[in-house]
């Protein structure tokens, strides 16, 4: 399974409809998320981060489940400036190995 | 002024030549990126310096090989050039590698011929 999976489209909507994107994620662990807005042959560029308890951004709501482990990004009232890849992003913890004791005898 | 720089923006290069791509943030992070977008359009990490200190390296060929001079300069070095190595590669920063989006810069696509 991908680390981080998403829809890749292409969605195909009229002006002004209200559009859902979602993001599965694989590590429980994860800790940050982002989505990104990558128009064509341009850089990415960071549209919101995404939030436990949601968050919005004008017509952008992002929203995190953790249970589920996904996230989502909902666009109302779409402009026709909205056309352009959206990438999620997830960011894990750094992991630690179980730890190696070391006992100096006198 | 531009946040993260990355030069050149086209690069056209026969098999086997070896090449630099450099990168420069005036952002004052501590975390650069090296990314590689194929033409599936899918971003894959590379590598990642935190303070000049390498952080992450993914599965990247040893022809590859990042240099970070100081924590304002990430640069991509590539030996051997294969046609696979053909892709758009992007340079990124963030204040942290943790909590923060990242700044990205404008690419630099690489054509092996």
């Amino acid at each position: 399974r991908k680390e981080v999976e998403q829809d890749p489209g292409p969605f195909n909507v009229p002006e002004g409809a209200t559009v859902a994107f979602n993001c599965t994620y694989s590590n429980s662990a994860s800790q940050s998320f982002f989505w990104y807005r990558q128009d064509c042959r341009k850089e990415p560029k960071l549209l919101m981060s995404v939030y436990s308890s949601g968050n919005e951004d004008g017509r952008f709501t992002a929203q995190l489940n953790r249970a589920s482990q996904y996230i989502s990004l909902l666009i109302r009232d779409s402009k026709l400036s909205d056309s352009a890849t959206y990438l999620c992003v997830v960011i894990v913890f750094m992991r630690f190995g179980a730890g190696t004791r070391l006992t100096v005898k006198p | 002024d531009t946040a993260v720089s990355q030069t050149p923006k086209y690069l056209v290069t026969q098999m086997g030549n070896d090449k630099s791509i450099k990168c420069e943030q005036n952002l004052g992070h501590d975390t650069m990126y090296w990314y590689k977008q194929d033409s599936k359009k899918f971003l894959k990490i590379m590598f990642s310096y935190n303070n000049k200190e390498l952080i992450i390296n993914e599965t990247v060929p040893n022809r590859f090989s990042p240099k970070s001079p100081d924590k304002a300069h990430l640069n991509l070095h590539i030996n051997s050039l294969e046609l696979g190595d053909s892709a758009v590669y992007f340079c990124a920063s963030s204040q942290d590698w943790i909590n923060y989006g990242y700044t990205f810069g404008s690419g630099t696509r690489l054509t092996v011929v």
